[in-house]
C-alpha cells in the first residue's frame, strides 16, 4: 500500500503568515493528492484536488502544488479561521485511499 | 439540501456488532461511490472501506477486512456498515462520504460522523 507521511506534525503561525506544509508518498501517485481541513469537532473539508485545484468554495488563499511524490499546501495569509488540522489523501490507489498523519496549525 | 447524516453509532460491549447508516440527500446517490472513514480520539484520519456507484465493486482496509461489510440501497439514497466483532481499536468517529470521480475521487461531501464507542 502506498504510505504517506506529512510535515512538520504541527507549526504554530500568526495571522497574516504564509505558510507551507508538505506530503510526501511512498512512490509515485502522479497528481492524485487531495488535502483536507479539519476543525476540532467537525468532519473534514476538501480544499484541494488533484494537487493543485481548489475545490469550490474554498478562498484563493489556499494553494497546492506537486506532483509524482513529493506536495505542499500554501496559505498565502493565514487567517483566525485557518487554524486547523491539515490531511493529505492519495486517490491514485483507488481504493485503497491513505491518508497522511495530519499537520496542525495552531496559534503563535 | 446537500448532505449526508449518520446514524447508529453508540456504546458496544467488546465481540458485539453494530449497524451504521449514513442517509444522502440533495444528491444523486447512484452516481458516486461513497466510503467509510474513521478516526479514532485524538488521531488522524483512517479510510476503511469503499463500495461503488452500482454496489458491485467493494473494499475494505485490512484493520477491517472480515469484520466488517460494506452495502448501499440506491433506491433508499443510504448506505450501511455492518460491523462485527468489535474492539476497543475500533472505537471512533466514524464518517461516510462521498467520492467524486470528477475530482480525481476525492472526497468532496461528509457527514458529520457517528461515534462508536467499543467497551466493556
Amino acid at each position: 500500500d502506498i504510505q504517506m507521511t506529512q510535515s512538520p506534525s504541527s507549526l504554530s503561525a500568526s495571522v497574516g503568515d504564509r505558510v507551507t506544509f508538505t506530503c510526501r508518498a511512498s512512490q509515485s501517485i502522479d497528481t492524485y493528492l487531495n488535502w483536507y481541513q479539519q476543525k476540532p469537532g467537525k468532519a473534514p473539508k476538501l480544499l484541494i484536488y488533484g494537487a493543485s485545484n481548489l475545490q469550490s468554495g474554498v478562498p484563493s488563499r489556499f494553494s497546492g502544488s506537486g506532483s509524482g511524490t513529493d506536495f505542499t499546501l500554501t496559505i498565502s495569509s493565514l487567517q483566525p479561521e485557518d487554524f486547523a488540522t491539515y490531511y493529505c489523501q492519495q486517490s491514485y490507489s483507488n481504493p485503497p485511499f491513505t491518508f497522511g498523519p495530519g499537520t496542525k496549525v495552531d496559534l503563535k | 439540501q446537500v448532505q449526508l447524516v449518520e446514524s447508529g453509532g453508540g456504546l458496544v460491549k467488546p465481540g458485539g456488532s453494530l449497524r451504521l447508516s449514513c442517509e444522502a440527500s440533495g444528491i444523486t446517490f447512484s452516481d458516486n461511490f461513497m466510503t467509510w472513514i474513521r478516526q479514532a480520539p485524538g488521531k488522524g484520519l483512517e479510510w476503511i472501506s469503499y463500495i461503488s456507484g452500482s454496489g458491485g465493486a467493494k473494499y475494505y482496509a485490512d484493520s477491517v477486512k472480515g469484520r466488517f461489510t460494506i452495502s448501499r440501497d440506491n433506491a433508499k439514497k443510504s448506505l450501511h456498515l455492518q460491523m462485527n466483532s468489535l474492539s476497543a481499536d475500533d472505537t471512533a468517529i466514524y464518517y461516510c462520504a462521498r467520492g467524486e470521480r470528477g475530482l480525481d475521487d476525492a472526497f468532496d461531501l461528509w457527514g458529520q460522523g457517528t461515534m462508536v464507542t467499543v467497551s466493556a
